[in-house]
């Protein structure tokens, strides 16, 4: 299966520019990437998804690699609310494979 | 509209006992998913399921696990004789069936399973 690999933690100042990274250097030609968000005691939320291109909507832009071997998510502006693990995930015909995380930690 | 809802949201049981967990997903989500976290780590995919079939049971850990999906909507995840290392966060989700993988999942808000 297809896995991902993510920092552990990041840490990010409110209002600045967050770029997450994720490499995914065995993805398959039909894995779409997907990035989730987890808030303590929640069930993830969807954040953003892409399969070559790059994606943008009004949570945050996906960047992918023109390989797509490695994807970054980027928050624009970041604020205390989006403190939360974001995982980088790849789906295929409704198998997802969820890497370990990275926490992102705001501060004022 | 309602989103997912998942039930019981805390369960605790005995070794050995037997334990059910249901899902009630989406209004017209054909899509359903079941995913375990245990504390403090990553979301493990157990089983997907498109209308009532399930394409792909190999997540499952062991034979001690099964799931199934009536009427294209609510699902049961069954955990026989429960063992201390099932405890875990048991999550499910839906979505809208889309080609491939470009489908946005909803989840629940899972069902915390403490086996004593």
């Amino acid at each position: 299966d297809a896995k991902t690999t993510q920092p552990n933690s990041m840490e990010s100042n409110e209002e600045e520019p967050v770029h997450l990274p994720c490499n995914h250097s065995t993805i398959s030609g039909t894995d779409y990437i997907h990035w989730y968000r987890q808030l303590p005691s929640q069930g993830p939320e969807y954040v953003i998804h892409g399969l070559t291109s790059n994606v943008n909507n009004r949570m945050a832009s996906l960047a992918i690699a023109e390989d797509r071997k490695s994807s970054t998510l980027i928050l624009h502006r970041a604020t205390l609310r989006d403190a939360a693990v974001y995982y980088c995930i790849l789906s295929n015909a409704g198998k997802s494979t969820f890497g370990d995380g990275t926490t992102l930690t705001v501060k004022p | 509209g309602a989103g997912v809802s998942q039930s019981p949201s805390n369960k605790v049981t005995e070794k050995g006992k037997d334990v059910e967990l249901r899902c009630d997903p989406i209004s017209g989500h054909t899509a359903l998913y079941w995913y375990r976290q245990s504390l403090g780590q990553g979301l493990e995919f157990l089983i997907y399921f498109q209308g009532n079939s399930a394409p792909d049971k190999s997540g499952l850990p062991s034979d001690r696990f099964s799931a199934e999906r009536t009427g294209g909507s609510v699902s049961t995840l069954t955990i026989q004789r429960t063992q201390q290392e099932d405890s875990a966060v048991y999550l499910c989700a839906s979505s809208l069936a889309l080609p491939g993988g470009g489908n946005e999942q909803f989840f629940g808000p899972g069902t915390r399973l403490t086996v004593l």
